[in-house]
Parts: C-alpha cells; sequence; structure tokens
C-alpha cells in the first residue's frame, strides 16, 4: 500500500552543525510534500513543503529537495539551534485526493 | 482568523462512557480531517471530510463516528470509551481546488485518557 519511510527515527547533532532528515515515498502520483515540526506538546505546524515541479527550495536556515525519479525528498537544516529541536514529520500527497500519508517522524536533538 | 479549535484540551473519560469532541475551523477549508497520535508515534487518520454532509473512513475508523453538518464543524464522537483509545486527537483542515493540494492546519489537540 501507500506509505512513506521517514530516516532516521532520532537525530541528535552539535548546535551549528547540520541536519538531514530523509523521507521516500511510494505513491508516484504524489505530487505535494509538506514538512512539519512538532515541539513537545504541541500541534504540528508546517515549516516547508515542496511540490513536484520544483527541485529544491530554502527558507533561510531550512531546505528541502525532491528526486521524483528516486522518490526521495530530504529536510535540511543549517546552523542548527537549540529551538530547532523537536519532532519532525514528512508528508507525500497525491494531486486531487485528500490523502496525506505522514512518515513516522524524526526526533531531532540540538545539543548546546 | 482563529484557525482551526478544539474543544476541550483534556479529558478524562470512565470506560463505557461516550463524549464528542469538537473542531471548528474559520478558513473556509473544504477538508477537515481526524488523526489520533498515541505517545511517541505518527499521525493516524481516523475520518476525513471533503465537504458539508461527505465523510468517509480513514486507517482507524473503529469506535469512532463523525458528522459534517456545516463546512466550519466538524465533531468526533466516541461511543463506548475503552482504554485503547486514550491518545491525543488533532483535528485539521486544507483547501483543495483543482486538484492543487495546500497544507493542512492543526488544531492544538485534545488530549483524552479513559481510565
Amino acid at each position: 500500500g501507500e506509505n512513506v519511510e521517514q530516516h532516521p527515527s532520532t537525530l541528535s547533532v552539535q548546535e551549528g552543525d547540520s541536519a538531514v532528515i530523509k523521507c521516500t515515498y511510494s505513491d508516484s502520483a504524489s505530487n505535494y510534500f509538506p514538512w512539519y515540526k512538532q515541539e513537545l506538546g504541541k500541534r504540528p505546524q508546517l515549516i516547508i513543503d515542496i511540490r513536484s515541479n520544483v527541485g529544491e527550495k530554502k527558507d533561510q536556515r531550512i531546505a528541502v529537495t525532491l528526486n521524483k525519479t528516486a522518490k526521495h525528498f530530504s529536510l535540511h537544516i543549517t546552523e542548527t539551534q537549540p529551538e530547532d529541536s523537536a519532532v519532525y514529520f514528512c508528508a507525500a500527497s497525491p494531486s486531487g485526493t485528500y490523502k496525506y500519508i505522514f512518515g513516522t517522524g524524526t526526533r531531532l536533538k540540538v545539543l548546546a | 482568523n482563529a484557525g482551526v479549535t478544539q474543544t476541550p484540551k483534556f479529558r478524562i473519560l470512565k470506560i463505557g462512557q461516550s463524549m464528542t469532541l469538537q473542531c471548528a475551523q474559520d478558513m473556509n477549508h473544504n477538508y477537515m480531517y481526524w488523526y489520533r497520535q498515541d505517545p511517541g508515534m505518527g499521525l493516524k487518520l481516523i475520518y476525513y471530510s471533503v465537504g458539508a454532509g461527505i465523510t468517509d473512513k480513514g486507517e482507524v475508523p473503529n469506535g469512532y463516528n463523525v458528522s459534517r453538518s456545516t463546512t466550519e464543524d466538524f465533531p468526533l464522537r466516541l461511543e463506548l470509551a475503552a482504554p485503547s483509545q486514550t491518545s491525543v486527537y488533532f483535528c485539521a483542515s486544507s483547501y483543495q481546488q483543482r486538484g492543487r493540494n495546500q497544507p493542512q492546519h492543526f488544531g492544538d489537540g485534545t488530549r483524552l485518557s479513559i481510565l
């Protein structure tokens, strides 16, 4: 069935280093890929998204890349800060459907 | 705009009791969703709605019911609460037009414990 694999499940980095989280999707009809950040006890919040007609998108310290051929997309956070510590979820959504298929999440810890 | 508003924020139920989790959005979104999130886990879709009067099951619908009589409101009903329904429940909404998906907006969640 449709699924999104997300790796790693946990990631610890030193403050100032970069963090990369990778997702692989199975449904080739997926054309919209949002990333959500969820702080402890809070709601998931959108941090960046990308559509299938774009290979890369940046927003300050955050970037997302998409490889449609390999069905991979990745979140890159540069110059990490302690406030980046949270759980990050990727998702894939096929065009024109209700579906948002979520990855299992990555717990990022930024060590001061 | 308040976005997506969920009530209550916390609730403790006894086994066998029933309750309704409320969700309202003021963004005129056509799609609405209910997810549950167990501790340390991801989001599992319970029910969704693509518009007023239209609802359908997600991955884990057993033990729940929904209705969508208006665009704004999407309540989730638990009948005969069971300990396995202890979880955090998130309501979300999004807007779709001409097949172009938009991001989901989430409410603050309802923490539900069944004892």
